[in-house]
């Protein structure tokens, strides 16, 4: 049973506009999350991370908002850019197990210029 | 730096071969991490070593067996696989027992299993 769940494969953006990614996780005591980028033939390369004390973490382009109440996570992408197109992973922690993270099964991002 | 190495960057076995992937990072980093990744998946826990002992074993035949021989490497041995196997094996690294770990992946060696 996956508890981390990336509900939309696939995400199509015009450059210049927001992406917005969406997670959802299912367990409580998941307290530290994290986002990573994906290119074809690479591994995955950390973006941002939040935790769950906070319900915004900012950095540059990109912002992740957590709500906890709806078990929810967002990544926001102002403004998208073409080399921004690719696969992006969720991942989840919980705060009793540090070397175990739970990825989300991921979503393609495409920004047409 | 932030990298982490990974060699081969890909290999192609058949089902009587006996291989070794391998993984370094210089960030020193505590804790260690194998992860497989089929196509339009997310990476799959293999194997977690921390502090150079082996912390979780996700359930893995054994004809995978890790090795981690000091605190930089981490080796994954093959033996003996099935083409089911044929997957991107990537190696991850991160700081080890902080609140706000955040792990540094590989390239990934491509495995081919004939």
């Amino acid at each position: 049973d996956q508890q981390v769940k990336q509900n939309s494969p696939s995400l199509s953006v015009q450059e210049g506009r927001i992406s917005i990614l969406n997670c959802d996780y299912t367990n409580s005591m998941f307290d530290y999350f994290l986002w990573y980028k994906k290119y074809p033939a690479e591994g995955p390369t950390f973006l941002i991370s939040i935790s769950s004390i906070k319900d915004k973490n900012e950095d540059g382009r990109f912002t992740v908002f957590l709500n906890k109440s709806a078990k929810h996570l967002s990544l926001h992408i102002v403004p998208s850019q073409p080399g921004d197109s690719a696969v992006y992973f969720c991942a989840a922690r919980m705060r009793d197990n540090f070397n175990k993270f739970y990825f989300g099964s991921g979503t393609k991002l495409n920004v047409k210029p | 730096d932030t990298e982490v190495t990974q060699t081969p960057k890909h290999l192609v076995m058949g089902m009587t071969n006996k291989k070794s992937l391998k993984c370094e990072q210089h960030m020193g980093h505590r804790a260690m991490y194998w992860y497989k990744q089929k196509a339009k998946k997310p990476p799959e826990l293999m194997f977690v070593y921390s502090y150079e002992k082996l912390s979780i074993n996700e359930s893995v035949p054994s004809r995978f067996s890790p090795e981690c021989p000091n605190s930089s490497l981490l080796n994954l041995h093959l033996h003996a696989l099935q083409p089911e196997d044929s997957a991107l094996y990537l190696c991850a690294s991160s700081q080890g027992g902080s609140s706000t770990d955040t792990q540094y992946f590989g390239p990934g060696t491509r495995l081919t299993v004939l």
